[in-house]
């Protein structure tokens, strides 16, 4: 049981380059969520998805955009990428949508965009 | 909308010592309320939250957090740190009729345990 896996572990990007970070849960949980961190500002949320088939915006939606493969997977893909995107992304999922539950963390992609 | 703030980014202490991590939220709405840790190039797990009921929370490796309503606080605290506890700590808050599962994180406070 792997939990939530991320890969890839690190990245180094020129600006204007394009690529896709990838997130797969074992734990059999309907909702995943895209989340990047910045010294001194906590996690924001970039887009989440609260069952197979949906998608949704977070706070920092801006240069991003999601996919739902199927129950396990949620890919994030930077279309072109900025400078201002360098940050580490987090992946998490939860059995559902419902605030109450634990989200359960992957162990996060470092990303630096030069 | 809610926010949380906080107020230490750094707690140094020295092992054996006790150690409380202060967190203060602002929401217009009733919230649950999270404490998560990350270790080192980890991602974050759940150390303990409060949904309702009693206000003093119990969680793993030692931890508890007591629910301040009045004050709006969730203070994280330990009665005895060990060097394994070096780690950055968040609280975060998510609104009780939420249908998103959106967690509003705090900054973080770094734990720096000493020998």
């Amino acid at each position: 049981n792997a939990g939530v896996t991320q890969t890839p572990k690190f990245q180094v990007l020129k600006t204007g380059q394009s690529m896709t970070l990838q997130c797969a849960q074992d734990m059999n949980h309907n909702s995943m969520y895209w989340y990047r961190q910045d010294p001194g500002m906590g996690l924001r949320l970039i887009y989440y998805s609260a069952s197979e088939g949906t998608t949704d915006k977070g706070e920092v939606p801006n240069g991003y955009n999601v996919s739902r493969l199927n129950k396990r997977e949620f890919s994030l893909r930077l279309e072109s990428a900025a400078p201002s995107q360098t940050s580490v992304y987090f992946c998490a999922s939860s059995l559902t949508i419902v605030s109450y539950n634990e989200q359960f963390f992957g162990p996060g992609t470092r990303l630096t965009v030069l | 909308a809610q926010s949380v703030t906080q107020l230490d980014s750094q707690v140094p202490v020295f092992e054996e010592a006790p150690v409380e991590l202060r967190c203060n939220y602002s929401s217009s709405v009733s919230v649950y309320l999270f404490w998560y840790v990350q270790y080192p190039n980890q991602g974050l797990q759940l150390l303990l939250k409060y949904l309702s009921g009693s206000t003093l929370v119990k969680g793993i490796n030692g931890f508890e957090a007591e629910f301040n309503k009045s004050q709006t606080s969730f203070h994280l605290r330990k009665p005895s740190v060990h060097i394994s506890d070096t780690a950055e700590y968040f609280c975060a808050v998510s609104g009780v009729s939420s249908n998103t599962g959106k967690l509003i994180f705090g900054q973080g406070t770094t734990l720096q345990v000493k020998p």
